[in-house]
């Protein structure tokens, strides 16, 4: 298996619901990363788990909590969304977190989230 | 804080011309560059990684160059057909887990 997979593809909810995304990777990779792309911009990093620790988080809101619950999984719970929020989260993984210049990071296809 | 950019940001060319797409960064001090490739709507396809300490890297129809000390990159696309209309991003890596600090990217179509 070579791929990223992420679910739901879509997803609409309203601002007083509580959802999550989901992806995973069975490539043996122990890096992983949540991004948010914003239509006709490029992504922009979100979070990054290393060896399923918590490494980076770059300043993101509260109402956005991810999980790492094993080497293969990335969640995120979202809860309490504003319309803003609203755009294609995108999940990618890399072997290793701590190899520099090998570091090459897969993507999956990503989940278009829609706030009402 | 690490800004890159890409130029031209939209280009049309006819099938069978080579081409080529920029990046330039401001901060040198990277592990390594990659090139991506997104369809309207999808996520991103891996094209090319190049490391800090190479300058150039080949798969396909694709070559990808770095100058490291003068902040640049390029991906040059040798006879381009239709189904090379995309989106192609630059991002540069950076810092623990190789941070990935994306370009603004260049959209291109290829017509018949």
């Amino acid at each position: 298996d070579t791929e990223v997979t992420q679910t739901p593809k879509h997803l609409v909810m309203g601002m007083t619901n509580k959802k999550s995304l989901k992806c995973e990777q069975h490539m043996g990779h122990r890096a992983m990363y949540w991004y948010k792309q914003k239509a006709k911009k490029p992504p922009e990093l979100m979070f990054v788990y290393s060896y399923e620790k918590l490494s980076i988080n770059e300043s993101v809101p509260s109402r956005f909590s991810p999980e790492c619950p094993n080497s293969s999984l990335l969640n995120l719970h979202l809860h309490a969304l504003q319309p803003e929020d609203s755009a294609l989260y995108l999940c990618a993984s890399s072997l290793r977190p701590d190899s520099g210049a090998y570091n090459e990071q897969f993507f999956g296809p990503g989940t278009r989230l829609t706030v009402l | 804080k690490q800004e890159v950019t890409q130029i031209p940001a939209a280009l049309s060319v006819p099938e069978g011309e080579n081409l080529v797409l920029n990046c330039s960064f401001t901060d040198s001090a990277i592990y390594n560059l990659q090139w991506f490739r997104q369809d309207p709507g999808k996520g991103l396809t891996s094209l090319l990684l190049i490391q800090s300490s190479q300058r150039e890297q080949t798969s396909g129809r694709l070559n990808a160059s770095l100058d490291k000390s003068s902040g640049r990159s390029t991906l040059y696309i040798a006879a381009s057909q239709p189904g090379d209309s995309a989106t192609y991003l630059c991002a540069v890596g950076t810092g623990t887990a190789s941070k990935l600090t994306f370009g603004t990217g260049t959209r291109l179509q290829v017509t018949l």
